[in-house]
Parts: structure tokens; C-alpha cells; sequence
């Protein structure tokens, strides 16, 4: 089963503040994803990765910045923090021998006061 | 653009009763493949069935789902639900012609089985 690891699992913030989430995956996979959960929109995808150095914009990027380090290390970048990105943050990764399954990690709350 | 709809919200069943969960879709390509994907409450969400061709039959755990383009549709199916199938589920579309590897998701449907 393939591995995909998050921190922090919770986070609070102040409106304007910085927050860097991580996410780390130990299954070689070459795309990683950002995605946002809200009731009423289901999954969005902020950005995702081909690989190191590699960046591509998603659906709902505004506000967000990414940024891929290694095939391992995915972070999602929130620079001025502002209410509307309350969410409950998942990163996945997938790739091309798993037949484009993708694994999710176990999600990240953040709340923006 | 592609887009994913699941049309209903909350779905209540009675448990060993069967249930569908609706799923259709929009796409201007024919290199797609489509998932179910099952969120149990406090957990990530997780794939349950994927299939890419047309009028084939695909199970996992109970569940069915065949594509039907004729219709746009994958609707996902159990003949006798549990308890414990109790979940969110997202239908979801991916299009290798042009989206670049990424999931087009519906916004969910929230299963509840009852006893």
C-alpha cells in the first residue's frame, strides 16, 4: 500500500498569517497533488507536480503557491492566510504503473481565524 | 471543460436494500477513465473502482459500475448494502488528452445506511 504523509494534521492561524503545509510520499510516484475538501464543492485541486522542480496550476489556485522540492516532498504555501482557506487539506500521488490511482494522505485541517 | 456531476447530495438506504449512486459526466475526449473513490468519516479518501471501457462491468467490494458512453455515465451500484458502507463517494474523470494526469472530481455523494 502505498504511503503518503502529512503534517501538521491541524493547524490555526491568524487572517494574514503564513502557512506552509507539508507532504511527503515514499512510493517513487512521479504526480503529486494538492487538493482542498469544503462541503458543497467536494474535491478541487489547488496544484500538482510531475516531478522535482516541476509545478502545474490547478483548478482553484488563487491565494496558493506550491512548491516540489525532491519526488518526495510536495508543499502547499499559503502566504496571507485569509478565512476563505478553511479547509480540510488533502495531498495524493499517483503515477502511470498504478494505473493513475491515487494514494491520498491523511488530510490536514487548517482553520484561519 | 470536463466536468463530473453527481446530482444527489444524501442518500439514505436501509440496510440490505440496494442502492445506486448516480454519477454523469461531460468530456470532448475519448482517452478517459473514470473512478469511485470512498471517504469514510475521518479517513482519506481512497479508490474503489476505476474502468475505461465502455459497457465493461467493474467490481470491488460489492460495488459495480459500468461506463456507458452512450449516456455519459458511471453510475456506482450494490445490490445489498452494509452498515458499514457508510461514506462519502466522489465519482471522478480523468482525461489523458488534455487535463495532464489530473482527476476532475464530482462534488460527492453522502451515503447513509440505516438499520
Amino acid at each position: 500500500e502505498a504511503a503518503v504523509t502529512q503534517s501538521p494534521r491541524n493547524k490555526v492561524t491568524v487572517t494574514g498569517g503564513n502557512v506552509t503545509l507539508s507532504c511527503r510520499q515514499t512510493n517513487s510516484h512521479n504526480y503529486m497533488y494538492w487538493y482542498r475538501q469544503d462541503t458543497g464543492h467536494g474535491l478541487r485541486l489547488i496544484h500538482y507536480s510531475y516531478g522535482a522542480g516541476n509545478l502545474q496550476i490547478g483548478d482553484v489556485p488563487d491565494g496558493y503557491k506550491a512548491t516540489r522540492t525532491t519526488q518526495e516532498d510536495f508543499f502547499l504555501l499559503l502566504e496571507l492566510a485569509s478565512p476563505s482557506q478553511t479547509s480540510l487539506y488533502f495531498c495524493a500521488s499517483s503515477d502511470l504503473d498504478s494505473q493513475d490511482t491515487q494514494y491520498f494522505g491523511p488530510g490536514t485541517r487548517l482553520l484561519v481565524l | 471543460g470536463d466536468s463530473v456531476t453527481q446530482t444527489e447530495g444524501l442518500v439514505t438506504v436501509t440496510e440490505g436494500l440496494p442502492v445506486m449512486l448516480n454519477c454523469t459526466y461531460q468530456t470532448a475526449y475519448s482517452d478517459v477513465a473514470f473512478f469511485w473513490y470512498v471517504q469514510y468519516l475521518n479517513e482519506a479518501p481512497k479508490l474503489l473502482l476505476r474502468s475505461s471501457t465502455d459497457n465493461k462491468r467493474t467490481e470491488h467490494q460489492g460495488f459495480h459500475a459500468t461506463l456507458h458512453k452512450s449516456s455519459s455515465s458511471f453510475h456506482l451500484q450494490k445490490s445489498s448494502v452494509q452498515l458499514s458502507d457508510s461514506a462519502l463517494y466522489y465519482c471522478a474523470l480523468m482525461n489523458y488528452g488534455s487535463s495532464g494526469n489530473k482527476l476532475i472530481f464530482g462534488i460527492g455523494t453522502l451515503l447513509s445506511v440505516k438499520p
